[in-house]
């Protein structure tokens, strides 16, 4: 049973396309986030939700907004994609009030 | 915000000898610090965590420590064998009552049979 899954692990694109990628979690866990990791191997957080809140990081371009139809999914929508949008794209979740996340396997997006 | 600085980026050793990895951290008042483990095409996994109120954890090979006061921390592993192989990150809260972590940016260990 994969504890944290998300949907397609590759994903191809030409730029301007819209596309989104699915995240699902078994844990039971009330916290969801989104993470990008670039080229270098750089981790860094893009949005955390649970069933009271979403938190936006600031840097993160409203092209790109989370959707969650219940807690044990989360999401990720991105509009108009850009070349710099290339990158894995890493769901997570924990338990509310832990840090300890669980990371799905990724989605390696290439926008062309 | 918290900054973590992690070091080194590369790190190669022989089979059987120890690894260490630092990390120094920004916000004094960040309470608990992760290590992750990533393979080649998988999402980082959970290997080892410490608070603040510690100053050391070990578990089997590894082992974590953190000095406050110098707000840096390291990953130990010894006995280092092939399929420890992998990229490393450490994190750090961003700040008390903060469940939002602060990556490192990694450490590439290649162990060498």
């Amino acid at each position: 049973d994969t504890a944290v899954s998300q949907t397609p692990k590759y994903l191809v694109t030409q730029m301007g396309n819209d596309k989104s990628i699915k995240c699902e979690q078994n844990l039971g866990h009330d916290t969801m986030y989104w993470y990008k990791q670039d080229s270098k191997k750089f981790l860094k957080i893009m949005f955390s939700y649970n069933n009271k809140e979403l938190i936006i990081n600031e840097t993160v371009p409203n092209r790109f907004s989370p959707k969650s139809p219940d807690k044990a999914h989360l999401n990720l929508h991105i509009n108009s994609l850009e070349l710099g949008d290339s990158a894995v794209y890493f769901c997570a979740s924990s338990p509310t009030g832990l840090e300890k996340l669980f990371f799905g396997s990724g989605t390696q997006l290439s926008v062309l | 915000g918290e900054n973590v600085e992690q070091h080194p980026s590369t790190l190669s050793v022989q089979e059987g000898d120890s690894a260490v990895i630092k990390c120094t951290y920004s916000d004094s008042a960040s309470n608990y610090f992760p290590w992750y483990k990533q393979e080649l095409g998988k999402g980082p996994q959970l290997i080892i965590d410490i608070r603040s109120n510690v100053g050391e954890k070990k578990d089997q090979r590894i082992a974590v420590t953190l000095n406050k006061t110098a707000k840096h921390f390291s990953l130990h592993i010894t006995e280092t064998q092939p399929e420890d192989s992998a990229v490393y990150f450490c994190a750090a809260t961003d700040g008390a009552g903060s469940y939002q972590l602060t990556f490192g940016k990694g450490t590439k260990l290649s162990v060498i049979p």
